[in-house]
């Protein structure tokens, strides 16, 4: 079955760091780009970051460049998103998703950032 | 960084037709923008990918949605609405690589 399966999602303090993980199932992600987008809640979809095949190529959104990376390790299947300085409005569940945020193909289910002191 | 614009909600009845739209702040909304459509039946929820590419339909999407565009917008139609259409719907728009997701729209089937 094709799908993505975040994880790593928690409580934490503002400043604080956390790392998100997406591991896919059913097809390998090196064949994809790969994104990660947010919710905040009671807010609608903003994209995040997004990664090219092999990794060469990272696109932030403004509001995380300089504080949030990704990356990916195709032998795992697995797609990261490292988030430090994590700020109040960083809290937001957290979505993987197959293809580049500009044709997003396939969703996970998300997973949920607390940042409260 | 251009705004997309979606109505914030729209009604419709069961079994009734209606347009849910997606706008540019930089002017008409093109194929070029490679309009999508996202379906998220509860906030928080893993939103489902309904039309890419302005009318083009994954194996998963009803037959009674449909992608197009309409007066400088992308649309999305929805012919014969049944009450588990009732979801919010975004659109997201690319510019030159880069993707601004519209604001949604929440649709009631009432």
């Amino acid at each position: 079955q094709v799908q993505l399966v975040e994880s790593g999602g928690d409580l934490v303090k503002p400043g604080g760091s956390l790392r998100l993980s997406c591991a896919a199932s059913g097809f390998t992600i090196s064949d994809y780009y790969m994104t990660w987008v947010r919710q905040a809640p009671g807010k609608g979809l903003e994209w995040v970051a997004y990664i090219s095949k092999s990794g060469t190529t990272i696109f932030y959104a403004d509001s995380v460049r300089g504080r949030f990376t990704i990356s990916r390790d195709n032998a795992k299947d697995l797609v990261y998103l490292q988030m430090n300085s994590l700020r109040v409005d960083d809290a937001a569940v957290y979505f993987c998703a197959r293809g580049p945020a500009t044709a997003i193909y396939l969703w996970g289910r998300g997973t949920l950032v607390t940042v409260s002191s | 960084q251009a705004v997309v614009t979606q109505e914030p909600s729209l009604t419709v009845s069961p079994g009734g037709t209606v347009t849910l739209t997606c706008g540019s702040s930089t002017g008409p909304v093109t194929s070029g923008h490679f309009p999508y459509w996202f379906q998220q039946q509860k906030p928080g929820q893993a939103p489902r990918t309904l039309i890419y590419d302005t009318n083009k339909t994954h194996s998963w999407t009803p037959a009674r949605f449909s992608g197009s565009l309409l007066g400088g917008t992308a649309a999305l139609t929805l012919s014969g609405a049944r009450p588990e259409d009732e979801a919010d719907y975004y659109c997201l728009l690319s510019y030159f690589g880069t993707p601004v997701f519209g604001g949604g729209t929440k649709l009631t089937v009432l």
